[in-house]
């Protein structure tokens, strides 16, 4: 089976722009999480989806947000972006089980 | 609130030596214990896991412990290799439930 996939890799934009990021789960995992990987906070999770419900999320700001389509991909939006938005943001799908598979990430670079 | 604490932060050792890595828990409810390595360049990749009902789980050099009553867990490696050179993430949840909550994470530098 292909594992979760992530696009863009990489992605630069400057502070007041919006970026949306894709997550491509593993064949017939339909859980999806959302997390901010920083040198100074560690993995901070962002939101979870499931059969395109978002069933918890973490403490961020409304400018983050994320959805999920019927076919279990999923997608997050950060609006007006800050300087502190810079970050390795990981997505990670499960079956019915809670192991999580992560994808390799998205490194977002704001200036 | 929720919250997983790893120690220590930052682990070097020799080749040939042990490991261990400790993490300490907060919500009584969590009832699985994940381990994660990443690699540079790399999304954290499942090492092993451990469930509450069990106290101990061994793969072949890497092996994991939980105290329940204490709220910790351990990984331990033996025998490590440069290649096992890497950040170890811990981490807490609840079955069936729809959040993990990882710790900090703990750099471990093998020297050859």
């Amino acid at each position: 089976k292909a594992g979760v996939t992530q696009t863009p890799r990489y992605l630069i934009k400057t502070r007041g722009q919006q970026v949306t990021l894709s997550c491509s789960p593993i064949s017939g995992h339909r859980s999806v999480s959302w997390y901010q990987q920083t040198p100074g906070q560690g993995l901070q999770f962002l939101f979870e989806y499931f059969s395109e419900t978002q069933r918890n999320k973490g403490n961020f700001p409304g400018r983050f947000s994320g959805r999920q389509f019927s076919n279990s991909r999923s997608e997050m939006n950060v609006s007006t972006l800050e300087l502190g938005d810079s970050a390795l943001y990981l997505c990670a799908s499960s079956p019915v089980s809670e192991t999580q598979y992560f994808g390799p990430g998205t490194r977002l670079l704001v200036l | 609130g929720e919250n997983v604490e790893q120690h220590p932060s930052t682990l070097s050792v020799q080749e040939g030596d042990s490991a261990v890595i400790k993490c300490t828990y907060s919500d009584s409810a969590s009832n699985y214990f994940p381990w994660y390595k990443q690699e540079l360049g790399k999304g954290p990749q499942l090492i092993i896991d451990i469930r509450s009902n069990v106290g101990e789980k061994k793969d072949q050099r890497i092996a994991v412990t939980l105290n329940k009553t204490a709220k910790h867990f351990s990984l331990h490696i033996t025998e490590t290799q440069p290649e096992d050179s890497a950040v170890y993430f811990c981490a807490a949840s609840i079955f069936g439930g729809f959040k993990t909550i990882f710790g900090a994470g703990t750099r471990l530098f093998v020297k050859a």
